[in-house]
């Protein structure tokens, strides 16, 4: 199957810097990624959508000038948390789809903001 | 909008118990039901899905049944293991959302030997 990977898996930074978190679709050309973020013993929220040349598209309550993202090509997608605060501290997964039946989640990124 | 809703954890079971985690749903149209289980410091996994009324979906051992008629998919297993502990997570998704996967809160399972 399909294979997904984030990159960096975890992270560490400062409040105020930026940081860039990498999904990669491995095995297939994804034209659409979602990026999710799960807080501890929470759901996955869903954060927006990553369509490839075209611009995100946010869910409600998602600011777009703060989690900036670039689905750059087929396989690529970036999510930026610019200017960092400890509240952006989270696990933020990307997920794939080849269809509505077929998802496939990245392992996750750890955020932590001191 | 579409919602789901699982019962809510901790659920602490002893090796070989019966498992059942009720996960029901709200949605326009018909929505393809999943779910999903994370391990301990690993990604989501998709466990199983059923994408029309009556159909059941089973992987591992588990089992779950698309009820329409109660809007339902609970997920059951005859006789849990310690490797099963993890988060169990219901989602749905719509065909008109292009694609958008929308989650219950998840329920911890820990199962003890």
């Amino acid at each position: 199957g399909a294979v997904v990977s984030q990159h960096p898996s975890r992270v560490i930074c400062k409040s105020g810097t930026s940081v860039k978190i990498e999904c990669r679709s491995l095995d297939f050309q994804a034209t659409t990624m979602f990026w999710y973020r799960q807080f501890p013993k929470k759901s996955l929220m869903l954060m927006a959508t990553s369509n490839e040349g075209s611009k995100a598209t946010y869910e409600q309550g998602v600011e777009k000038d703060k989690f900036l993202i670039n689905h750059a090509s087929l396989t690529l997608s970036t999510l930026t948390v610019t200017s960092a605060h400890p509240e952006d501290s989270s696990f933020y997964i990307c997920r794939v789809s080849s269809g509505i039946d077929e998802q496939f989640f990245g392992p996750g990124t750890r955020l932590t903001v001191l | 909008g579409d919602s789901v809703t699982q019962m809510e954890g901790p659920v602490t079971l002893s090796e070989e118990a019966f498992l059942t985690i009720n996960c029901t749903y709200t949605a326009t149209g018909y929505p393809s039901l999943f779910w999903y289980v994370q391990y301990p410091g690993e990604g989501l996994q998709l466990l199983l899905k059923a994408t029309k009324a009556d159909d059941k979906g089973s992987n591992k051992g588990f089992e779950a049944t698309y009820r329409k008629e109660t809007t339902s998919f609970h997920l059951e297993k005859g006789s849990v293991q310690v490797s099963d502990s993890a988060v169990y997570f219901c989602a749905l998704s719509a065909g008109n959302q292009g694609g958008k996967l929308i989650f219950g809160q998840g329920t911890e399972l820990s199962v003890k030997p």
